[in-house]
């Protein structure tokens, strides 16, 4: 149990166009997701908290109107880079909390994005 | 306030060892600790987890030990074998708001 999965597992696309990565909750409800971002060797960013049914609250320093963050349902959010640049090329992770049981956070396998 | 600090940074143990990695902490409202295990490329995967009614939980040969006075806790992998070869990240929340992470200690099992 527990799965979250994300798709893509990695994208390339071309400088100044958008991408969605999608963020599911297979056998569980999440109505909290998180998307976070990873450089290499080190620890995870927390970008935003999206919250099913209103706005992500983002962190201090991330551009909301570049990471559009949708949580429509309880099983599933999106993230949608806008224009991006070679700069956001990174690992993408999305994590859902279980309403049930402890409130445990489960991580996605996570979406590697590369802007040329 | 908010920290949470790991260490080692990397660590290298021989296959059959034990493996500790430890964390601590200042906000003493965190009350939920869980530690995550990380392959390369992949998302980390919950592996054990603590709240602080408890000195320590076991899961398989993977424990956590808590010490609520001194802000710590830690992962102890009994007979470490080179598939344990991950990046583990401790981590730490108040209430039900986002995890505060640990920075990562990179484990190398030598077989």
């Amino acid at each position: 149990g527990a799965v979250v999965s994300q798709h893509p597992s990695w994208v390339i696309c071309k400088s100044g166009t958008s991408v969605k990565i999608e963020c599911r909750s297979l056998d569980f409800q999440a109505t909290t997701m998180f998307w976070y971002r990873q450089f290499p060797k080190q620890s995870l960013m927390l970008m935003a908290t999206s919250n099913e049914g209103s706005k992500a609250t983002y962190e201090q320093g991330v551009e909301k109107d570049k990471f559009l963050i949708n949580h429509a349902s309880l099983t599933l959010s999106t993230l949608t880079v806008t224009s991006a640049h070679p700069e956001d090329s990174s690992f993408y992770i999305c994590s859902a909390r279980d309403n049930g049981g402890g409130y445990e956070q489960y991580f996605g396998p996570g979406t590697r994005l590369t802007v040329t | 306030q908010q920290q949470v600090k790991q260490s080692p940074q990397s660590l290298i143990v021989q296959k059959g060892g034990i493996s500790i990695i430890n964390c601590a902490y200042e906000n003493t409202a965190f009350d939920y600790f869980p530690w995550y295990q990380q392959f390369p490329g992949k998302g980390p995967a919950l592996l054990i987890a603590i709240r602080p009614d408890v000195s320590e939980k076991k899961e398989g040969r993977f424990t956590i030990s808590f010490n609520k006075s001194a802000k710590q806790f830690s992962l102890h992998i009994m007979d470490s074998q080179p598939g344990d070869s991950a990046t583990y990240f401790c981590a730490a929340r108040p209430g039900y708001s986002t995890l505060t992470f640990g920075k990562g200690t990179m484990l190398l099992v030598s077989p």
